[in-house]
């Protein structure tokens, strides 16, 4: 079965840092580009960042760029989000997605972990 | 940045009724364009691909159309199970932005 599941959420106090994992299966990892998207409470699907199958080309959204890192390990199956200097506004559900090969649209998504950025 | 620019923001019908959600981007995008369909406390599923290729697995009742700038997701038949948020999302170029999402209500 083609998976991604999250981990690393947590609350964390505004200005500390976090990592998320994304840990794919059923599928070859290395072969896919990779996404993190978030929604914070009540809110729509924010698209943050992107990166190529071989980490050669990486994408940021303005609102966390400078600030968060993708990262992946394809020894691992392992898609990383380092996220620093966080804020109260980052406070959302990440998730990670996949796009199939032949488009950059979403087909498969991981359940999501919860980031509460509060004092 | 291309800002995509959904409408509605929400929507009531009956069942059986034809439902239409336009997606406007603020510039061209070609046919890069997505649909995805959120029911509440649930993870995004794909729809729709490339405006009109419809995801396997989706029902023929939901349907895309557009290319450009304008784009319409089209569900022909509304059931209950269709209760949900709809978000379109444009690929053709960082950022990858959705709209702002299209609450359809019965």
């Amino acid at each position: 079965e083609v998976q991604l599941v999250e981990s690393g959420g947590g609350l964390v106090q505004p200005g500390g840092s976090l990592r998320l994992s994304c840990a794919a299966s059923g599928f070859a990892f290395s072969s896919y580009n990779m996404n993190w998207v978030r929604q914070a409470p009540g809110m729509g699907l924010e698209w943050i960042s992107f990166i190529s199958s071989s980490s050669s080309t990486l994408y940021y959204a303005d609102s966390v760029k400078s600030r968060f890192t993708i990262s992946r390990d394809n020894a691992k199956n392992s898609l990383y989000l380092q996220m620093n200097s966080l804020r109260a506004e980052d406070t959302a559900v990440y998730y990670c997605a996949r796009p199939p090969l032949n488009t950059g649209a979403l087909d498969i998504w991981g359940q999501g972990t919860m980031v509460t950025v509060s004092p | 940045d291309i800002q995509m620019t959904q409408s509605p923001s929400s929507l009531s019908a009956s069942v059986g009724d034809r439902v239409t959600i336009t997606c406007r981007a603020s510039q061209g995008i070609s046919n890069y364009l997505a649909w995805y369909q959120q029911k509440p406390g649930k993870v995004p599923k794909l729809l729709i691909y490339a405006a009109s290729t419809l995801q396997s697995g989706v029902p023929s009742r939901f349907s895309g159309s557009g290319s450009g700038t304008d784009f319409t997701l089209t569900i022909s038949s509304l059931q209950p199970e269709d209760v949900a948020t709809y978000y379109c999302q444009k690929y053709s170029s960082t950022p990858r932005t959705f709209g702002q999402g299209t609450k359809v209500e019965i």
